[in-house]
């Protein structure tokens, strides 16, 4: 079965703690980003990576770090420096072969963070 | 600044009738638009895109109309069904690989 895991579904962190977001992808795409979720609000973008072992910041990067060491992950790490960390956290990957744009996104299931 | 808008009350219409949602946008100039739906706790589902020189694109009972100058997106679902009930966003890129996404707009379909 082809498509993108995250992992865990829930995580609670005490504040001033730094957490990990896992995310996997087998669909052999080029490109994954990272989103935040909040209630009422689209998805904002965090960081977004178009090849292995390049990232860039999204809109909201602040409090947040990424890296891209293999194809398949993209791991987002949250900070004791981002403010409010609570939130639904979506990662997404898409082919990006098409350079032109019409990229469509797959996403996760989403980890749901909360800071306690 | 770039903003796109959708519709943030929910959509309540009666099953078998035609949904209509809206996505407008400022301060953009999108190759494309995309729509995806969204059920609650789950992650987004790509549905339809359509590109900036495409007026309108269709896929079984969905239906999406593109208008450049309008800056404005629509999005019918013909023939509601109750398991249609979710919330749709729209999507655009911004000619460089980046989606920026509208807050979604929850559509109801009563039985």
């Amino acid at each position: 079965d082809g498509g993108i895991t995250q992992s865990p579904k829930y995580l609670f962190r005490k504040e001033g703690q730094n957490v990990t977001l896992s995310c996997e992808q087998n669909l052999n795409h080029d490109a994954m980003y990272w989103y935040r979720q909040d209630p009422g609000q689209g998805l904002r973008l965090i960081y977004y990576s178009q090849i292995v072992n390049d990232f860039q910041k999204g809109d909201i990067a602040e409090g947040y770090s990424v890296s891209r060491e293999k194809k398949e992950s993209f791991p987002l790490t949250v900070t004791s420096a981002q403010k409010n960390p609570t939130a639904f956290y979506l990662c997404a990957s898409s082919d990006n072969r098409d350079r032109v744009g019409a990229d469509t996104q797959y996403f996760g299931p989403g980890t749901r963070l909360t800071v306690l | 600044s770039q903003k796109i808008e959708q519709n943030s009350e929910a959509l309540n219409i009666q099953e078998g009738k035609t949904a209509t949602l809206t996505c407008n946008y400022t301060n953009y100039s999108p190759a494309y638009l995309q729509w995806y739906r969204q059920d609650p706790g789950r992650g987004p589902v790509f549905l339809l895109l359509i590109r900036e020189n495409e007026k309108e694109k269709r896929k079984e009972r969905l239906k999406v109309t593109f208008d450049t100058t309008l800056k404005q997106s629509l999005f019918h679902i013909t023939a509601s069904q109750p398991a249609d009930s979710a919330t749709y966003l729209c999507a655009l890129d911004n000619n460089f690989n980046k989606f920026y996404f509208g807050s979604g707009t929850k559509l109801n379909v009563k039985p």
